[in-house]
């Protein structure tokens, strides 16, 4: 069964580079059906799809975030990772790994960035 | 972009009530392309449907999708202790690009 989990630092300080990597066991990450994706949440408030990126390297990103974020996979690894640049602490949440077919499919269990100095 | 508004913000209710929650979206949804999720306290998201009204794998039947073009909602025909969560719809019209709604937030009475 396909399992994803994030890992990467829980604290990251303003203006410095956020990094995450996701994964994937259960499943071969060049899997065609679905995208492998990023999603957010800011402590007590709500979901904000981050980007998502296909194994041939296509990705998206949300507009407000775009030219910050960067996603690239490492199919040796059978991971995919999310940068984040200059942070705030706008940035500090979970943050979730996911696939996405359209509708998110399966989640990560999720891991809390936290933006402090 | 794709901006979706769910209503109300928070709803206050009792067990064994029916709901609706409402998702309206800024512009069309591309071919119904609308899902919920529910999300209880420090858990993950659970998917309950996806194209507007097709019930995810597991799913009650008390759960109801509906809608089209710009308003869409959940239904929750009679509601369970569980069922007192935070709900999210999500546009993948223009998938690969998604969105989340803001999320209802169901309490108890």
């Amino acid at each position: 069964q396909l399992q994803l989990q994030e890992s990467g630092p829980g604290l990251v300080k303003p203006s410095e580079t956020l990094s995450l990597t996701c994964t994937v066991s259960g499943d071969s990450i060049t899997r065609t059906s679905h995208y492998w994706g990023w999603v957010r949440q800011p402590p007590g408030k709500g979901l904000e799809w981050i980007g998502s990126i296909y194994y041939g390297g296509n990705t998206y990103s949300d507009p407000p975030l775009k030219s910050r974020v960067t996603i690239s996979v490492d199919t040796s690894k059978n991971q995919f990772s999310l940068r984040l640049s200059s942070v705030t602490a706008a940035d500090t949440a979970v943050y979730y790994c996911a696939t996405v077919a359209g509708w998110v499919t399966r989640w990560g269990q999720g891991t809390l960035v936290t933006v402090s100095s | 972009e794709i901006v979706l508004t769910q209503s109300p913000g928070t709803l206050s209710l009792s067990p064994g009530e029916r709901v609706t929650l409402s998702c309206r979206a800024s512009q069309s949804v591309n071919s119904n392309y609308l899902a919920w999720y529910q999300q209880r306290p420090g858990q993950t998201p659970r998917l309950l449907i996806y194209g507007a009204s097709s019930k995810a794998t597991g799913i009650p039947d008390r759960f109801i999708g509906s809608g089209s073009g710009t308003d869409f909602s959940l239904t929750i025909s009679r509601l369970e202790p569980e069922d007192f969560a935070v709900y999210y719809c999500q546009q993948y019209g223009t998938s690969p690009s998604i969105t989340f709604g803001q999320g209802t937030r169901l309490e108890i009475k």
